[in-house]
């Protein structure tokens, strides 16, 4: 168990909702990550908060948007959502910058039909 | 379980044996890399970590080998056991914690 919390485990949905996908970091951790895992693009970054301010952003789409709450939970919000959006969707967690060290989650499972 | 990728390159390997696990970079400028172990239905696992001032580093039955020249990483598992089979990711770290995975090797460890 890595200590990083996601939920839900699951989720199908139709396209054009919105979803929203939740993450409990660590104890401690201020650093949270969010990647997305499918089948044809492997592991993709797509954003890292830091002590709730976001510090780095990779290929995300403007349909997607996060935030980081004080507890330091985070959110990762889906709108519009297509066919090619159905992934497997990871949360990390560090406690330190300029780690390599990240735990993951075990992650969401979002199904578009 | 999750599969993670359809295509992914395998390395199927006896128990017992010593495993190899390659990884080509792209980035020069990469200074730090990292090997994750993702098993079916789990999240991305820290192995372990290098630096690019060093060539070699070791830790539980786990070698990682830095070849900067020819930006080449491998990991290097010893006496590799069944519960060893999982995917296997090397990672880069480019600027801010922006971490860049490889495609993944899937080792499968014969009984």
């Amino acid at each position: 168990d890595s200590g990083v919390t996601q939920t839900p485990k699951h989720l199908i949905t139709a396209t054009g909702q919105r979803v929203t996908l939740r993450c409990s970091p660590r104890s401690g951790d201020l650093s949270v990550y969010w990647y997305q895992q499918s089948l044809d693009q492997g592991l993709q970054f797509l954003i890292h908060y830091y002590n709730g301010e976001e510090r780095a952003k990779g290929n995300i789409l403007e349909r997607f948007s996060a935030q980081q709450f004080p507890d330091l939970h985070s959110e990762l919000n889906l709108s519009s959502l297509e066919l090619g959006d159905s992934a497997l969707y990871f949360c990390a967690s560090s406690v330190l910058l300029g780690t390599g060290e990240l735990f993951f989650g075990e992650g969401s499972r979002l199904t578009v039909l | 379980g999750e599969s993670v990728g359809l295509h992914l390159p395998t390395l199927s390997v006896q128990e017992g044996d010593n495993s190899i696990i390659n990884c080509a970079y792209s980035n020069s400028a990469s200074d730090y890399f990292i090997w994750y172990k993702q098993e079916s239905g789990k999240g991305p696992q820290f192995i372990i970590d290098i630096r690019s001032n060093m060539d070699k580093r070791q830790g539980q039955r786990v070698t990682v080998l830095l070849n900067k020249t020819v930006k080449h990483l491998s990991l290097q598992i010893a006496a590799t056991q069944p519960g060893d089979s999982a995917v296997y990711f090397c990672a880069e770290n480019n600027a801010g914690n922006m971490l860049t995975f490889g495609g993944g090797t899937r080792l499968m460890v014969k009984p």
